[in-house]
């Protein structure tokens, strides 16, 4: 069983849509929770993180964290195709080196 | 602002050939590292480094190899590669222990080994 999981999609939504993007992990250690974007042929850059379990807001994007369930989500409102890429959700322990486990990635498409 | 920056990015080997990836970053960070992307693998990190000099072995080390002579320079190695070493490889770095959840990556060198 991989540390963590993510549904690859692709999920594909109308433009102005809600979309939910969803992660569960098994590592109770992990304290630090990140959503990466990345667009076709580029390198993945940081969109939002956490640190523990709440909420965190950003313009359109929300980062929700549940550690007793160990459950991490990313909101997007008003969804635009711009937001068309693929989002990587990222997890830290504090022990263990500070490395940075990754999920496979969900491939978003807004359609205009 | 270069950021993290990768050379090639794109390289075609053969099966045995030898070659070596240059990762070079501008921002003074303390750690780096290099990942591979898989088609439904996400990112794996291969080897990493926690400053000059020091290098050490992440989820997916084996026929890889990496040096860090200067803060700034994190080169990794294949010596031998296989088709299996066929990926997108992206390096990437962050400040250190207390940023390490802010990880900047580089725009990727895409390999094939036939």
């Amino acid at each position: 069983q991989k540390e963590v999981e993510q549904d690859p999609g692709p999920l594909s939504v109308p433009e102005g849509a809600i979309v939910s993007l969803n992660c569960t992990y098994s590592n109770s250690a992990f304290q630090y929770f990140m959503w990466y974007r990345q667009y076709s042929r580029k390198g993945p850059e940081l969109l939002m993180y956490t640190y523990s379990s709440g909420n965190k807001e950003d313009g359109r994007f929300t980062a929700q964290v549940d550690k007793s369930s160990k459950y991490i989500s990313l909101f997007i409102r008003d969804s635009q195709p711009s937001d068309s890429a693929t989002y990587l959700c990222a997890m830290m322990a504090i022990t263990g080196g500070f490395k940075t486990i990754f999920g496979a990635g969900t491939r978003l498409f807004v359609k205009a | 602002n270069a950021g993290v920056t990768q050379t090639p990015k794109f390289r075609v080997l053969k099966t045995g050939q030898s070659m070596t990836l240059l990762c070079a970053q501008d921002m003074n960070h303390e750690y780096m590292y290099w990942y591979r992307q898989d088609p439904g693998m996400g990112l794996r990190l291969i080897h990493y480094s926690v400053g000059e000099g020091t290098t050490a072995k992440g989820e997916v080390p084996d026929g890889y190899n990496v040096s860090r002579l200067k803060k700034q320079n994190f080169l990794l190695g294949l010596e031998s590669a296989a088709p299996s070493q066929t990926s997108v490889y992206f390096c990437a770095s962050s400040s250190g222990q207390s940023g390490n959840e802010k990880l900047f990556f580089g725009s990727g060198t895409q390999l094939s080994v036939l």
